[in-house]
């Protein structure tokens, strides 16, 4: 089975930089997803990482340790609609991804 | 709108009750899985279906059962429903089972609220 873990909650400000740190172990490992969740709405997709190493996309960034079992996500010049819940998953076999409980993160002005 | 169609958006219903969830996935995607949310916890794997036939399971309880039919749509029953089971159960659908690099699209979910 899968442990996933990420803080409960963070608060950051805007217009910096915030880190969401998520460790997990596996008994198998095909990919580990970030989603974003609104509050009440449905997750949306924000990055993947299977190598070791950080992958950039805008102000989103992700980063992958295979051997630690640690990733993070990297969010810069935070923006009020950031407040959202952020969700590590991981990809087990044939597809199935196990969620982490997701990081409540607050950005204020 | 995600291209995940679920229906219906909110349920109520009386314990003991019994429900179908439906969902149509993006058109092209074969996996289809789905998921429950309760108040405070994290998305909840229950099962998978690629291309009609079950692929992986998880917690899901013996009172739930899934399909996947031919135009691949599927379908979630619950039955003899507890008050636990209120939730937000979503659907989420992938390219291919195993795609790497291809996160889920989701569903905008069914509230059920069992009374």
């Amino acid at each position: 089975g899968q442990n996933i873990d990420q803080p409960t909650e963070m608060t950051a400000t805007e217009g910096a930089i915030v880190q969401i740190n998520c460790t997990y172990q596996t008994s198998g490992f095909n990919g580990l997803f970030w989603y974003q969740q609104h509050a009440g709405e449905a997750p949306t997709f924000l990055s993947y990482n299977v190598l070791d190493g950080l992958e950039e996309k805008g102000r989103f960034s992700s980063f992958l340790s295979r051997s630690k079992g640690y990733s993070y996500l990297l969010l810069k010049e935070l923006q009020m609609k950031d407040s959202a819940s952020y969700l590590c998953a991981v990809r087990e076999e044939a597809g199935k991804s196990t969620f982490g409980d997701g990081t409540t993160l607050t950005v204020k002005p | 709108d995600s291209g995940v169609t679920q229906t219906p958006k909110h349920l109520i219903t009386a314990t003991g009750q019994r429900v179908t969830l439906r969902c149509s996935p993006r058109s092209g995607d074969l996996s289809v899985y789905w998921y429950q949310q309760s108040l405070d916890q994290g998305l909840q794997f229950l099962i998978q279906y690629y291309n009609g036939e079950e692929r992986a399971k998880g917690n899901i309880l013996e009172r739930f059962s899934a399909q996947q039919f031919p135009d691949l749509h599927s379908e979630l029953n619950l039955s003899s429903l507890e008050l636990g089971d209120s939730a937000l159960y979503f659907c989420a659908s992938s390219v291919k089972g195993t795609s790497k690099g291809y996160g889920y699209t989701f569903g905008s979910g069914t509230r059920l609220t069992v009374v």
